[in-house]
């Protein structure tokens, strides 16, 4: 069974601070990983991806990746009330032709002003 | 212009009672999914289509039965609802997977099914 583990929260930092956002996965065939937000009552939308070990960056975001202990994380620099969500790590597995994203259960962020 | 629209995006229905949720993407993509999100937020893959054809078909009971007309439309049926089907299902697509596909997948708005 390929699993993606994720603290559920609520991780609560003040505004203007860093949230830090944690996902360990089972499956070490995994190639490429994802960071997923997702409003109340919404879809998931994509925000990060990254797909080789160290870390990428876009904005306020920063992706952060090791293979070799199966860690993922996101960054979220000066965090704003808006970034108050609920975030979820994906991992694709499969073989090609039959990939598809294994999600967590996901991190609920609340961004206090 | 929505990328990948689904219909109905609620519904409440009583046990027993058969219901189907229709997902259509304009963006051209061969993989579409079907996904189911629970009261605790755990999205999980239900069925995956390439190219109309049954690609990934994950422990789900045959009540439930995907059908894909062409590449474009995803649809799924569900038969004698239960009171465990109450979810949000979403519909996403993706280009096929290859050394150029991210894998990132686009989703539809959720269709909110009520068991009652």
């Amino acid at each position: 069974q390929k699993e993606v583990e994720q603290n559920s929260g609520p991780l609560s930092v003040p505004e203007g601070a860093i949230a830090s956002l944690n996902c360990t996965y089972s499956d070490r065939g995994s190639q490429s990983f994802f960071w997923y937000r997702q409003y109340s009552g919404k879809s998931p939308e994509l925000i990060m991806s990254i797909y080789s070990n160290g870390d990428k960056e876009d904005g306020r975001f920063t992706a952060q990746l090791n293979k070799a202990s199966q860690y993922v994380s996101l960054l979220i620099r000066d965090s704003q009330p808006s970034d108050s969500a609920t975030y979820l790590c994906a991992v694709s597995s499969g073989d090609t032709g039959r990939r598809a994203l294994t999600f967590g259960s996901g991190t609920r962020l609340q961004v206090q002003p | 212009d929505t990328a990948v629209s689904q219909t109905p995006k609620y519904l409440v229905t009583q046990m027993g009672n058969d219901k189907s949720i229709k997902c259509e993407q304009n963006l051209g993509h061969d993989t579409m999914y079907w996904y189911k999100q629970d009261s605790k937020k755990f999205l999980k893959i239900m069925f995956s289509y390439n190219n109309k054809e049954l690609i990934i078909n994950e422990t789900v009971p045959n009540r439930f039965s995907p059908k894909s007309p062409d590449k474009a439309h995803l649809n799924l049926h569900i038969n004698s609802l239960e009171l465990g089907d109450s979810a949000v299902y979403f519909c996403a697509s993706s280009p096929q997977w290859g050394r150029s596909n991210t894998g990132e997948l686009f989703f539809g708005e959720g269709s909110r099914l009520t068991v009652l």
